[in-house]
């Protein structure tokens, strides 16, 4: 069936390292493909997407290609700051909604 | 802009008693779902509403019931709690009556089942 697969938190990173966020899904279909990021004690919240394959989504300094070669939609970010600690979900949307276990990511000052 | 908001934020419940969550949306959105969330569980979704008067089953909707009363509000109800529906519940909502449109979601409430 369909599925979203993510690296295992949680990671932690040093303010200004580069972060990667791996994410990949089941290649059934035409899926559009999200980044949801939560805060503690909040919602979710729409942080990028993409709707189709070579698609870039872009937000806050995170980016995200739709590679459908690979069926990935890893989550990237050149320099990270201590306000990024959240947890972050990978998310494959068409005739069904699914969610990745999610991955919480720390930020050391 | 409210945009999608759940009561209560915190409820304890004891086995076997009956209760409904509320969610409203002021975003005049066409669709709205019932997500829990668990630890090492991400996300499943309970229902959902893809229009005004229409309901449907999603991952996991044993022991849960909807109501989509208007365009605003969706609200879930657990008709004798279970101490495996202790879990932090989300209601979402989006445009259109598609899957594939970004989802909003309220800041949760979290239920325990003693």
């Amino acid at each position: 069936g369909n599925s979203v697969t993510q690296m295992e938190g949680p990671v932690t990173l040093s303010e200004e390292a580069f972060l990667t966020i791996n994410c990949t899904y089941t290649a059934t279909g035409y899926p559009s493909l999200f980044w949801y990021v939560q805060y503690p004690g909040e919602g979710l919240q729409l942080l990028l997407k993409a709707t189709k394959a070579d698609d870039k989504g872009s937000n806050k300094g995170f980016e995200a290609t739709y590679r459908k070669e690979t069926t990935s939609f890893h989550l990237e970010k050149g320099s990270v700051q201590v306000s990024d600690s959240a947890v972050y979900f990978c998310a494959r949307q068409d005739d069904k909604i699914i969610f990745g276990k999610g991955t919480r990511l720390h930020i050391l000052p | 802009n409210a945009g999608v908001t759940q009561t209560p934020k915190f409820q304890v419940l004891k086995t076997g008693q009956s209760m409904t969550l509320q969610c409203a949306q002021d975003m005049n959105h066409n669709s709205m779902y019932w997500y829990r969330q668990d630890p090492g569980m991400g996300l499943r979704l309970i229902y959902y509403s893809a229009s005004e008067g229409t309901t449907d089953k999603g991952e996991v909707p044993n022991g849960y019931n909807v109501s989509r009363l208007n365009k605003r509000e969706f609200s879930l109800r657990l008709e004798s709690a279970a101490p495996s529906q202790t879990s932090v519940y989300f209601c979402a909502s989006s445009e259109g009556s598609f899957f594939n449109q970004p989802q909003h979601f309220g800041d949760g409430t979290r239920l325990s089942i003693l």
